[in-house]
């Protein structure tokens, strides 16, 4: 089956400061990966995602790309503001045959002021 | 309905005794997904379901959980003997087809004690 990994396990960034969250895959079929922002006590929520056949997606602040020779996909977050500080997920799916949503461990990402 | 909702929001239920979760998916979702979130861990996937089918049981921690979904709307998730390590956030998602095609959506969770 699927396996996501995913790092850092934990960022600590300066408000302002540049974000990236990496993950890699191991199923050369998966060709969705979403990114879902958990915030304390709250649902994960789609916060992005991208599909094997773009190398590249940006949403205001928030960007993400995939290498799929690599098998490895980021989420890039710009300008970070505290309210950026949860715990980001990764995942990674296929639409042919039997398919969940694997994820990642998460990364929690503290924005300081 | 607008979202996917689960109830109840929290239990407690005392060590042995059999719990139900219940999940609404999003209307017209045929995916479903049950994961279980361990406090401060990631997301450990249990059963989903395409449509009433449940092609992969195996993220099923053991016998005693049990999952259903009839007329591919709503799902229940069963822990029979509820043992301590149960307690967790369980968390159901639903899409509206299974896997690249759509995203996947997260309820508000069920937050298990077992005391």
């Amino acid at each position: 089956g699927e396996n996501v990994e995913q790092h850092p396990s934990t960022l600590s960034v300066q408000e302002g400061d540049s974000a990236v969250i990496k993950c890699t895959y191991s199923d050369s079929a998966s060709n969705y990966f979403p990114w879902y922002k958990q915030e304390l006590g709250k649902r994960p929520q789609l916060i992005i995602d991208i599909r094997s056949n773009v190398g590249e997606k940006k949403d205001q602040r928030i960007a993400v790309t995939l290498n799929k020779t690599a098998k490895h996909f980021s989420l890039h977050i710009t300008e970070t503001q505290p309210e950026d500080s949860a715990v980001y997920f990764c995942a990674a799916s296929k639409s042919s045959g039997y398919s969940t949503l694997t994820f990642g461990k998460g990364t929690m990402l503290l924005v300081s002021p | 309905g607008a979202g996917v909702s689960q109830s109840p929001s929290n239990k407690v239920t005392e060590k042995g005794k059999d719990v139900e979760l219940r999940c609404d998916p999003i209307s017209g979702h045929t995916a479903l997904y049950w994961y279980r979130q361990r406090l401060g861990q990631g997301l450990e996937f249990l059963i989903y379901f395409q449509g009433n089918s449940a092609p992969d049981k195996s993220g099923l921690p053991s016998d005693r959980f049990s999952a259903e979904r009839t007329g591919e709307s709503v799902s229940t998730l069963t822990i029979q003997r509820t043992q301590q390590e149960d307690s967790a956030v369980y968390l159901c998602a639903s899409s509206l087809v299974v896997g690249a095609r759509s995203a996947a959506f997260f309820g508000q969770g069920t937050r298990l004690t077992v005391v």
